[in-house]
């Protein structure tokens, strides 16, 4: 079984700082892995997906890097504003599991004005 | 309107009981699943839907069924609620197996 880990579970940091969330998984075989937004009340918003042969992924302030081999990947996030502040959540879809995507348990990040 | 839409929003009910949530999406995607979101634990996969013929079992699908009346309708009930099923239900949609696209959620507080 696929198992995706987030560090830290939550994170404060004041406006206009640049900041790296992590994510890790155990199963290097990987279609591909997604960076999702939670806000409170609402669904997840998709903000950056990679492909397993793909090194990077970039959307404005935002920068998503995969290294498959070593499991692991970060999400950017450059100038951080209040507006920032929501739950980010990776999520990868093996290659043996079809259709089926496997969810860290989040970073709750918070930007202080 | 949203791409996306479950109903309902919020629903208590007792242990035992029946209840359906439902979900409608206007993006046109063969593809719909059902999660659930408990804290600490992240989203898991209940069921999921290629087309209106295709059901899956996803990761944690014992106590639950779903049906996919048409392409763009895919419900989900829990046959005798138990409080355990006490979580956040999110609907999903998407094309080839890529981007997700999700609904605003269904919190479900069995008692």
């Amino acid at each position: 079984k696929q198992e995706v880990t987030q560090i830290p579970a939550a994170l404060s940091v004041p406006e206009g700082e640049n900041l790296v969330l992590n994510c890790s998984f155990t199963d290097s075989a990987i279609y591909n892995l997604q960076w999702f937004r939670q806000d409170p009340g609402k669904g997840l918003t998709s903000l950056l997906l990679i492909q397993s042969s793909q090194r990077e992924q970039t959307s404005g302030r935002l920068n998503a890097s995969l290294d498959k081999s070593s499991g692991r990947s970060t999400l950017y996030i450059a100038a951080s504003q209040p507006g920032d502040s929501a739950t980010y959540l990776c999520a990868v879809r093996p290659l043996w599991a079809g259709n089926q995507f496997y969810f860290g348990t989040g970073t709750s990040l918070t930007v202080i004005p | 309107d949203a791409d996306v839409t479950q109903t309902p929003r919020n629903r208590i009910t007792k242990t035992g009981k029946r209840i359906m949530l439902e979900c409608s999406q206007t993006k046109g995607h063969d593809r719909m699943y059902w999660y659930r979101q408990d804290p600490g634990l992240g989203l898991r996969l209940i069921y999921y839907s290629f087309d209106v013929k295709d059901i899956n079992k996803g990761e944690i699908s014992d106590g639950y069924s779903v049906s996919r009346q048409a392409q763009a309708k895919f419900s989900l009930s829990l046959e005798s609620a138990i409080p355990n099923q006490t979580a956040l239900y999110f609907c999903a949609t998407g094309q080839g197996g890529e981007t997700q696209y999700f609904g605003p959620g269904t919190r479900l507080l069995v008692l």
